[in-house]
């Protein structure tokens, strides 16, 4: 079955870049997400990225796939204070079907 | 503005309840899915839905049902609910776009 592995915490400064990671095991894997979740609030939708790229950017929001190696990684550039949440990746084999979710990653911007 | 509502924000029940967990979508969405978050698990398929009347199992559907008698409403049951059910519930629906998929404010659900 498909398993999406996070690492559990990253504390970044504010101002620097933050680099979250995730593996997966599925290669069939057609989309592979970003989430973020903000305390007491639902999960939004960062971005995605689609298995045959390699790398989209979105203003500081810059996202690398690896697919030989399954691997995913956001990057925030210039990380503010309101970076400060948890961050899912996932993962689904067509557009708007179920996802696989990692465990997250609770990221803390310090000033 | 389009939404997903779940009924409740928070709910205390007791061992053995029967639970019903309600989510409607006001935008005419084929799938819907219900997820479990737990710290350090992420979010858990419980059952999803890509269509009235039709169900099936995520990867934790143990101890729970779901119905779907209209395209809008989507409900998860709690049989007789137990304290490991204790948990923060989120519904989710989606059109078939990637941009489409939108949960709700999740129902936290304390089983005592």
């Amino acid at each position: 079955g498909e398993d999406v592995e996070q690492s559990l915490f990253l504390s970044v400064r504010e101002g620097d870049s933050s680099v979250i990671n995730c593996t997966y095991t599925d290669s069939s894997s057609t989309y592979l997400y970003w989430y973020k979740q903000e305390p007491g609030a639902g999960l939004q939708l960062l971005t995605y990225i689609f298995s045959n790229m390699d790398m989209k950017q979105d203003q500081r929001l810059t996202v690398l796939l690896n697919k030989k190696d399954k691997h995913l990684s956001l990057r925030i550039a210039d990380t503010q204070t309101g970076d400060s949440a948890i961050y899912f990746c996932a993962e689904s084999k067509a557009a708007g079907n179920k996802l696989t979710f990692g465990g997250g990653t609770r990221v803390l911007v310090k000033p | 503005d389009v939404k997903v509502t779940q009924s409740s924000r928070y709910l205390v029940k007791r061992t053995g309840e029967k639970v019903f967990l309600e989510c409607v979508q006001d935008m005419d969405h084929e799938n819907m899915f219900w997820y479990r978050q737990d710290p350090g698990l992420g979010l858990r398929l419980i059952y999803f839905s890509y269509d009235v009347k039709m169900k099936e199992k995520g990867d934790i559907p143990e101890g729970y049902s779901v119905s779907r008698e209209k395209k809008e409403r989507f409900s998860l049951i709690l049989e007789s609910a137990s304290t490991n059910q204790t948990s923060m519930y989120l519904c989710a629906s989606s059109s078939g776009s990637n941009y489409g998929y939108t949960f709700g404010s999740g129902t936290r659900l304390t089983v005592v």
